[in-house]
């Protein structure tokens, strides 16, 4: 059973358009993130939910916007996409807000790559 | 400011030996630590954590280290097997909603 499960796990689009990746989790966790990882492997946090309320919100272009519809989900729209975008999306989940029990959980990333 | 860890450096071990994997963080707020593997095409992975309170917490063939006076934390596998082969991240948390990530170690195992 997957525990953080994300999609599609592979994204190719052109410059402009607007796509969505999708987050689940089945761990009962309260919170939720999402993380960008660079080409240098780099992790930095984007957003978190807890509860489906916005709780983290970095320094982000408002491109990008995610949605909560209930605490096992958190969704991640991104209007007018750049190149700059590209990237490996990673959803996590953790018991608690900020992780410090146990950690996080993360999905198996999706690579978006805009051309 | 942000800054946990050094820019993406290599490690390369033999099959058998011991690693150690090294991490500088810049928060002396920070109180929970912990170190992530994370393999290719996979997200990360919890290892092991340790709070401030604790110098050295073991795992299963895993061992990690705290020192608080020079802000580093370690991590030690012991006999490193080929599967151990991935980036390795250690991660810290001030108490508050986040935690940051450092930039990774790439760990080599030669068989």
């Amino acid at each position: 059973d997957t525990a953080v499960s994300q999609t599609p796990k592979y994204l190719v689009t052109q410059m402009g358009n607007d796509k969505s990746i999708k987050c689940e989790q089945n761990l009962g966790h309260d919170t939720m993130y999402w993380y960008k990882q660079d080409s240098k492997k780099f992790l930095k946090i984007m957003f978190s939910y807890n509860n489906k309320e916005l709780i983290i919100n970095e320094t982000v272009p408002n491109r990008f916007s995610p949605k909560s519809p209930d605490k096992a989900h958190l969704n991640l729209h991104i209007n007018s996409l750049e190149l700059g975008d590209s990237a490996v999306y990673f959803c996590a989940s953790s018991q608690d807000v900020g992780g410090v029990v146990g950690g996080y959980t993360f999905g198996s990333g999706t690579r978006l790559t805009v051309v | 400011g942000e800054n946990v860890g050094l820019h993406l450096p290599t490690l390369s071990v033999q099959e058998g030996d011991n690693s150690i994997i090294n991490c500088a963080y810049s928060n002396s707020a920070s109180d929970y630590f912990i170190w992530y593997k994370q393999e290719s095409g996979k997200g990360p992975q919890f290892i092991i954590d340790i709070r401030s309170n604790m110098d050295k917490r073991q795992g299963q063939r895993v061992t990690v280290l705290l020192n608080k006076t020079v802000k580093h934390l370690s991590l030690q596998i012991a006999a490193t097997q080929p599967g151990d082969s991935a980036v390795y991240f250690c991660a810290e948390n001030t108490g508050g909603f986040k935690t940051i990530f450092g930039a990774g170690t790439r760990l080599f195992v030669k068989a």
